[in-house]
């Protein structure tokens, strides 16, 4: 099945830095999103983006599907950024392959 | 418009008792999946059904089984409690067609505590 890397496994950033979250997938995909993992659990919609760039706000993304790998770029972060971003991948109709996720801590 | 909904949100059993959880999706999604999210396996799928039939099933024991009824809400049991089963369970929807999945919803997740 696909393999899905997420880069770094953690990160601290200062309030107001810039980051760069990576997912790496072994396959071709028709189906990646980001989510932003709160601290209650959920899983919160970040972008459906199996191609292309898109943004929203602070944060937008970009995916290279031939190359397979996407971007989430966080601009001026925010303490209520930190949380636990997961990459998400699949094809077709088969089940959604969830990386392990990057742990960001956004320190005031 | 309403979001998947998930009951229990929390919930404590001791070995051996069964749990069932229920997931209501998004008005119009025909796909229901559930995902078991532990701190030692990260987020493993357990199964996924499509227009009231099992579409997916993942990688666990028989203890785990689920259906979707008419009005595409599902629910998961899970039978035979171990401790192993303590985890947060979240269960997604998706305006899903017969060959692609869509994009996934989650709901707030049950969390289950195995005594």
């Amino acid at each position: 099945g696909i393999q899905v890397e997420q880069s770094p496994p953690d990160l601290i950033l200062q309030e107001g830095a810039n980051s760069t979250l990576r997912c790496n997938f072994s396959d071709s995909v028709n189906n990646l999103q980001w989510f932003h993992q709160n601290p209650w659990g959920q899983l919160i919609n970040l972008f459906y983006i199996p191609s292309g760039t898109k943004q929203n706000g602070r944060l937008s993304a970009t995916t290279v599907a031939t190359e397979r790998y996407s971007l989430l770029y966080i601009s001026s972060s925010q303490t209520t950024d930190s949380g636990v971003y997961f990459c998400a991948v699949n094809s077709g109709n088969t089940p959604l392959v969830f990386g392990k996720g990057t742990r960001l801590s956004v320190i005031a | 418009k309403a979001g998947v909904t998930q009951t229990p949100r929390y919930l404590i059993k001791t070995r051996g008792q069964q749990v069932t959880l229920s997931c209501s999706p998004i008005s119009g999604h025909r796909s229901v999946s559930w995902y078991q999210q532990t701190p030692g396996q990260g987020l493993q799928f357990l199964f996924e059904y499509f227009s009231e039939t099992q579409r997916n099933k993942g990688n666990f024991p028989g203890r785990f089984s689920g259906r979707q009824f008419s009005n595409s809400r599902s629910e998961m049991n899970v039978s035979t409690l171990e401790l192993g089963d303590s985890a947060l369970y979240l269960c997604a929807s998706s305006l899903a067609t017969s060959d692609n999945t869509g994009e996934l919803f989650f709901g707030e997740g049950s969390r289950l505590t195995v005594l």
